[in-house]
């Protein structure tokens, strides 16, 4: 079964810290989104791309987040710099473009920033 | 303001019986739904699609409804076994233009199958 790959699976650091996390979405798939993980929030979409260009990234806090999708292989969300309210467990999904489609999950990075 | 809410945040059933979760939402007009399966550090797992215009949709020993009218989905386990212990997540679709869906998700109800 095909699967999207998220790395690191987990990461710990220090506040202020860049943070980067990295996502291999399903071969073919040409939609790609970030989510973020709390028990407060529950699960909230952070940006989407549509064939590797950014759709919406209006869920990000845009002054240290960023999104990028430098080809089709490879999906992006940078941290910098990190503070502790970013912990959180981040996730991608992939999918088709076109209604009824399912989306595809990793199995997320858990981020603790301390 | 625009919400989704699922019934409780933990619902504990006796092995066999059926579990059924409930998802209302208030200020969408959602194209489709979708239910999701998340077990404990893992990803969603997508499991049915019911759209606007349809009332029902089964898979297996799963069952979902959709009543626009009343602006509730129902997901339904027939049997239930311990391994459908898992928290479940629905999440409405809205057309965000150019083709493309986005999905917001509620936060979830957390299933317990005691055997």
């Amino acid at each position: 079964d095909a699967r999207v790959t998220q790395t690191p699976r987990h990461k710990v650091t220090e506040m202020g810290q860049e943070v980067t996390m990295r996502c291999q979405p399903i071969l073919g798939h040409n939609t790609v989104f970030w989510y973020r993980q709390t028990m407060m929030q529950g699960l909230e979409l952070l940006a989407y791309f549509r064939n590797r260009a950014p759709l919406d990234d209006s869920g990000m806090p845009k002054d240290r987040f960023s999104a990028e999708m430098p080809d089709a292989t490879l999906a992006t969300l940078k941290i910098q710099p990190s503070e502790p309210r970013d912990s959180a467990v981040y996730f991608c999904a992939s999918g088709l473009v076109g209604e009824n489609q399912p989306q595809h999950f990793g199995d997320g990075t858990r981020l603790s920033i301390l | 303001s625009q919400k989704i809410e699922q019934n409780s945040e933990a619902l504990n059933i006796q092995e066999g019986k059926t579990a059924t979760l409930t998802c209302n939402y208030t200020n969408y007009s959602p194209a489709y739904l979708q239910w999701y399966r998340q077990d404990p550090g893992r990803g969603p797992v997508f499991l049915l699609l019911i759209r606007e215009n349809e009332k029902e949709k089964r898979k297996e020993r799963l069952k979902v409804t959709f009543d626009t009218t009343l602006k509730q989905s129902l997901f339904h386990i027939t049997a239930s076994q311990p391994a459908d212990s898992a928290t479940y997540l629905c999440a409405l679709a809205v057309y965000s233009g150019a083709g493309s869906y986005q999905l917001t998700f509620g936060k979830g109800t957390k299933l317990s199958v005691i055997p």
